[in-house]
C-alpha cells in the first residue's frame, strides 16, 4: 500500500524568507500526487497536482522519483501562507494523507 | 457546479449512544466517495471509500460503518459509540482522475 511521511509537523519561518515543505512517498507504481492547504476556518482544499506542473499562489512542487519526493516550494513566504499543509497520494480511488505540516508565517 | 453537504457541523454524543453523520453531493452522478478522521499530529486517517452504491472499502477495523444508499449520499454510522471515536470526520468525494472534494467536517465529541 502506498504511504507518504511529512517529517515536520510544524514549520515556522519569517515573512520573506524561502520555505519548503517535506514530503515522501513510497508506492511502486506510478504515483499521482498532491498538495492539500487547510486555511483558519476553511475546507481543506486542493493546493496543487504534479501532474498540472503548475504554480498556485506561488508554490511550487516537483516529483522527484529518485527521491520519491514532492516538496512543497515558495521562494518568498507571506502570512496568509500560515496554514496546515498535506502532501496526498492516490492510487486509483484509494487517496491516502500524510500527517500534515502546520506552516507559520511570522511578520 | 458540484457541491457537497456534511452535517452537523457539531455533535456532542455521551458513550454508547449512536452515530449517524450524513454527507450529500450534488451537480455529479456516479462519485467516489470518502469518510477521513483527522486528528492532531496524526493527519488525515481515510475510514471508508465507496466507489457505487453499495460498494464500500473499510481501511481502518473499528466500531464505525459506512452505507451508501443512494448514489450520492454517503452516511457513517457507529452503533455505540467510543470515548476514542471523538475527532473531526470529513465526507469527500470525487469523480475519476480528478482531485477530491471536501466538505466542512464534522466536530465530534464523544463524553
Amino acid at each position: 500500500a502506498q504511504r507518504v511521511t511529512q517529517p515536520e509537523k510544524l514549520l515556522s519561518v519569517f515573512k520573506g524568507a524561502p520555505v519548503e515543505l517535506k514530503c515522501n512517498y513510497s508506492y511502486s507504481g506510478s504515483p499521482e500526487l498532491f498538495w492539500y492547504v487547510q486555511y483558519s476556518r476553511q475546507r481543506l482544499q486542493l493546493l496543487l497536482r504534479h501532474i498540472s506542473r503548475e504554480s498556485i499562489k506561488g508554490f511550487t512542487a516537483d516529483l522527484n522519483k529518485g527521491e520519491t519526493s514532492f516538496h512543497l516550494k515558495k521562494p518568498f513566504a507571506q502570512e496568509e501562507d500560515s496554514a496546515m499543509y498535506y502532501c496526498a497520494l492516490r492510487d486509483n480511488n484509494d487517496m491516502r494523507f500524510g500527517a500534515g505540516t502546520r506552516l507559520t508565517v511570522k511578520p | 457546479s458540484q457541491t457537497i453537504h456534511q452535517w452537523p457541523a457539531t455533535l456532542v454524543q455521551p458513550v454508547g449512544s449512536p452515530l449517524s453523520l450524513e454527507c450529500t453531493v450534488e451537480g455529479t452522478s456516479n462519485p467516489n466517495l470518502y469518510w477521513y478522521r483527522q486528528a492532531a499530529g496524526r493527519g488525515l486517517q481515510l475510514l471508508f471509500y465507496s466507489i457505487g452504491i453499495d460498494q464500500i472499502s473499510s481501511e481502518v477495523p473499528q466500531n464505525l460503518s459506512a452505507s451508501r444508499p443512494q448514489d450520492r449520499q454517503f452516511i457513517l454510522s457507529s452503533k455505540k459509540l467510543l470515548l476514542s471515536d471523538s475527532g473531526f470526520y470529513l465526507c469527500a468525494w470525487s469523480a475519476r482522475w480528478t482531485p477530491l472534494h471536501f466538505g466542512n467536517g464534522t466536530r465530534l465529541t464523544v463524553t
